[in-house]
This record gives structure tokens, sequence and C-alpha cells, in this order.
């Protein structure tokens, strides 16, 4: 069983950002938190990971409680092509994510 | 620089018929993996391999062989193919179990067993 957990759907107005939470509250001290997307059923697209500090790239920003047990992912400015099935994974190595069913974005118009 | 690349993208295949789905890679990655994707769900791990020569199961390799016999290429094969494999896989590779570094995935095949 996948070790997050994330609500099934949120909606988003394009240009605001998109805030998707992930509890992994049995996370140990040396997994990572990662991110990928899926588009319409292409296949998954990194976004972001991390460990305990937060961090940002092009695409989103990663925060992390101080407790590691939860984490929240920024899309800054959301646009209708974000609209996707966003994942949280937490783990050691990127060879065997463990995927749940993740967040279903629909950013509006 | 191609990425991960999987063929066929589509394959119908009767019960009991064998294939194998073809995964490459030009990225020199270490890792290998094959997941598969049933309709409203996650993608799940059916096998892994660390580099060549070594593979591992997932969650759920019942019904598959893997080989890696060459860092670029990771097949995976379906012994006797059953209505319960119809799904849509996903390859996909990254650079080394010690670098937490992204996983780049292909386009999938979408496999139907009638």
């Amino acid at each position: 069983d996948a070790k997050t957990t994330q609500p099934t759907s949120m909606d988003c107005a394009e240009g605001r950002a998109a805030n998707l939470p992930c509890n992994h509250s049995t996370i140990s001290g040396n997994e990572y938190v990662y991110w990928y997307r899926q588009i319409h059923s292409q296949g998954p697209q990194y976004i972001i990971h991390g460990l305990k500090n937060n961090e940002t790239n092009e695409m989103a920003s990663l925060i992390i409680t101080e407790d590691r047990k939860s984490s929240t992912l920024i899309l800054p400015h959301a646009t209708l092509r974000d609209t996707a099935v966003y994942y949280c994974i937490t783990g050691g190595a990127t060879n065997k994510l463990i995927f749940g069913t993740g967040t279903l974005l629909a950013v509006q118009p | 620089n191609a990425g991960v690349t999987q063929t066929p993208k589509f394959q119908v295949l009767k019960t009991g018929q064998s294939m194998t789905l073809q995964c490459a890679q030009d990225m020199n990655h270490e890792y290998m993996s094959w997941y598969r994707q049933d309709p409203g769900m996650g993608l799940r791990l059916i096998h892994y391999s660390v580099g060549a020569g070594i593979t591992d199961q997932g969650e759920v390799p019942n019904g598959y062989n893997v080989s890696r016999s060459t860092t670029e290429d990771f097949p995976l094969r379906l012994l006797s193919a059953a209505p319960s494999q119809t799904s849509v896989y996903f390859c996909a590779s990254s650079y080394s179990r010690y670098s937490h570094t992204e996983a780049f995935f292909g386009q999938g095949t979408r496999l139907t067993v009638v």
C-alpha cells in the first residue's frame, strides 16, 4: 500500500496558486518526498523532490513540515495545462516508486 | 537523446499468447523499472533492475519475466497472457540508487488481452 495520503481531487482557478497537500506520517529519516504528475494517461513526469528543506525549481515549490509528516506542492500560477493527477511518493530509491491514487487537479478557466 | 522508448504503443493479445514489451533508454541510466497501471489507479511496480545482469521483483511480479543483458534495454515478457494483464505498462529509468534524482518514464504500452 502507498505510504501517503492525498485528497482525491481539487479545483484551482487558472492563474492562481495550486496547493496540493500530502500526509506521510510514517516517513522514515532517510526517505525522500517525491512529486510526479500524470497528464491524461501519459507517462508520469517528475516535478520535484526533497528530504528536509523546502525546495523550489522552475515548475513548483515543495514545502515539508519540520516533523516531515506532511508536505505541500505549490504550483505558483496554475494553467490549464497543469490539469493532471499529482502523485506524492515517499521512498529512498527512484527505481522503486510506490504510487498511490494521487490527487486529480482540475484547473478551471 | 530520445529518453525512454517503449514499443509497441498498442497491442492486442489472445489469452495464452506470449509477448515481449520492449524498453530502451539512451541516458546510460543504471536503474530501470516496469510498472502497470489499471484504470483509475496509480502505477504498481512489476520488476526493477539496478544494473545489467541484476533484476528483482516489485509489488506485482507474477506472470512476468525480465532480464537485463545491457544497460540500455529492459524487456518485459508476458509468459502466457491473461485478461487480468490488460493494462497500460510503463517503463522508467533513473541514474542510480544513490542519486535521488528524477525517474524518466516512457509513454506506455497499452495492452489488451482478450
